[in-house]
């Protein structure tokens, strides 16, 4: 059965960085495009990366650009967000999502992890 | 980037009909037939129950329907059941290849 689950949160102050992992197993990970999605203590969805199934394309939300980098390594089944110069509004949990497809972006998301929580606090 | 926008809240009786709308721009929900619904119980990862508008994962009730007219979506639920009661958020793929979700509805079951 597929099986997503998720790593690496924890509580860190303001500027600094984490990296959150996700391992897949239960399906052809290589075939298939991943999403992180994130979700703030009491509020909404959020989406904030995905990453196509060889990793050569990347997109991301405005709000993370340019601080957080999504990548994968296929021959271990994982993937990976690294997040730098954390701040207060990063604090949510993070989820990892299956995408129904290896080279699109569209919101189609068939499997999902149970989430670390992330907390910037200083 | 901005969020796409859904009724905080709306609520029905078992039995009855609701829909959730969704709005967005012509550069998300509006220029493309690519928009999925999920279901958030408390405390649970997301479910998806629709996808591309209309169409219902293999599993999801037939209770389930989505719909689009111009800028806005539409998620109906039929025959309202208890277990229906959770929050619910929209998503569409922008035209900026990336994807956005609403700011999610609370669905209460009186």
């Amino acid at each position: 059965q597929v099986q997503l689950v998720e790593s690496g949160g924890g509580v860190v102050q303001p500027g600094r960085s984490l990296r959150l992992s996700c391992a897949a197993s239960g399906f052809t990970f290589t075939t298939y495009g991943m999403h992180w999605v994130r979700q703030a203590p009491g509020k909404g969805l959020e989406w904030v990366a995905v990453i196509y199934y060889d990793g050569g394309n990347k997109y991301y939300a405005d709000s993370v650009k340019g601080r957080f980098t999504i990548s994968r390594d296929n021959s271990k089944n994982t993937l990976d967000l690294q997040m730098n110069s954390l701040r207060a509004e990063d604090t949510a949990v993070y989820y990892c999502a299956r995408s129904l497809y290896s080279t699109s972006s569209r919101p189609c998301l068939d499997y999902w992890g149970q989430g670390t929580l992330v907390t910037v606090f200083s | 980037q901005s969020a796409l926008t859904q009724p905080a809240s709306v609520s029905g009786s078992p039995g009855q009909s609701i829909t959730i709308s969704c709005t967005g721009t012509s550069s998300d929900v509006g220029g493309y037939n690519y928009v999925s619904w999920y279901q958030q119980h408390p405390g649970k990862a997301p479910k998806p129950i629709i996808y591309d508008v209309s169409d219902r994962p293999s599993g999801v009730s037939d209770r389930f329907s989505g719909s689009k007219s111009g800028n806005t979506a539409s998620l109906t639920i039929s025959g309202l059941q208890a277990e229906d009661e959770a929050d619910y958020y929209c998503s569409s793929y922008t035209s900026s290849s990336t994807s956005v979700f609403g700011g999610g509805t609370q669905l209460t079951v009186l």
